[in-house]
């Protein structure tokens, strides 16, 4: 089945750094995939989105670039702030349905 | 603001009980979806729903029912409540866009099992 792999649970950089946040997904589809961010007490948000191969999200500085040959969405961002601390969900959707699959979850928590 | 709320926000049951989610939404989209969100797993659909009377099972479905009698109303029922469902659930909405649809999630439910 499908399934979507971020291998970081917690990453901490400090406030300037660059950051990168895995995602790596497996399906026979093609899908579209996106970056959703999560605050304390909220539902997930949507923070960026690529619809196909090559596509690139962007949204308030953070980049991912959909890699059909290496099955990737890494979230990149070239200077952290202390305001981007949150959980970063990658989700993949497919199908008529548009039902998403997650991934695990990333704590980003930026140091001051 | 997608215009999605959720009832009740918090909740504490006892084992056996039943107990039924709420969401509502205000645009008439016809999808929408229920997810619970537990740590280390994410995001996991329990059920949808494609339009009124119409829904279909997630990947989580056992031991939960969804009705849909009304467009904005999708509701999420446990018949008999058990620890493991102690979780905190999402409800969504998926919205066309010209390049493609997004979902807009609710602010979620809280519920505990004791």
């Amino acid at each position: 089945g499908d399934s979507v792999v971020q291998t970081e649970g917690q990453v901490l950089p400090s406030e300037g750094d660059s950051l990168i946040v895995n995602c790596s997904y497996e399906t026979t589809q093609y899908p579209s995939l996106f970056w959703y961010v999560q605050y304390p007490g909220e539902g997930p948000q949507l923070h960026l989105k690529a619809m196909k191969a090559n596509d690139k999200g962007r949204n308030k500085g953070f980049e991912a670039m959909y890699r059909k040959e290496t099955t990737s969405f890494h979230l990149e961002k070239d200077s952290v702030q202390e305001s981007d601390s949150a959980v970063y969900f990658c989700a993949l959707r497919f199908g008529s349905a548009r039902q998403l699959t997650f991934g695990s979850g990333t704590q980003l928590t930026v140091l001051p | 603001d997608a215009g999605i709320t959720q009832s009740p926000r918090h909740k504490v049951t006892e084992t056996g009980t039943p107990v039924t989610l709420r969401c509502h939404q205000t645009e008439n989209h016809r999808y929408m979806y229920w997810y619970r969100q537990d740590p280390g797993h994410g995001l996991r659909l329990i059920h949808y729903s494609y339009g009124v009377k119409d829904t279909d099972k997630g990947e989580v479905s056992d031991g939960y029912s969804v009705s849909r009698s009304k467009t904005e109303d999708f509701l999420l029922t446990l018949e008999s409540a058990t620890s493991s469902q102690t979780s905190v659930y999402f409800c969504a909405i998926s919205v066309r866009q010209p390049e493609g649809s997004e979902q807009y999630f609710g602010p979620g439910t809280r519920l505990t099992v004791t």
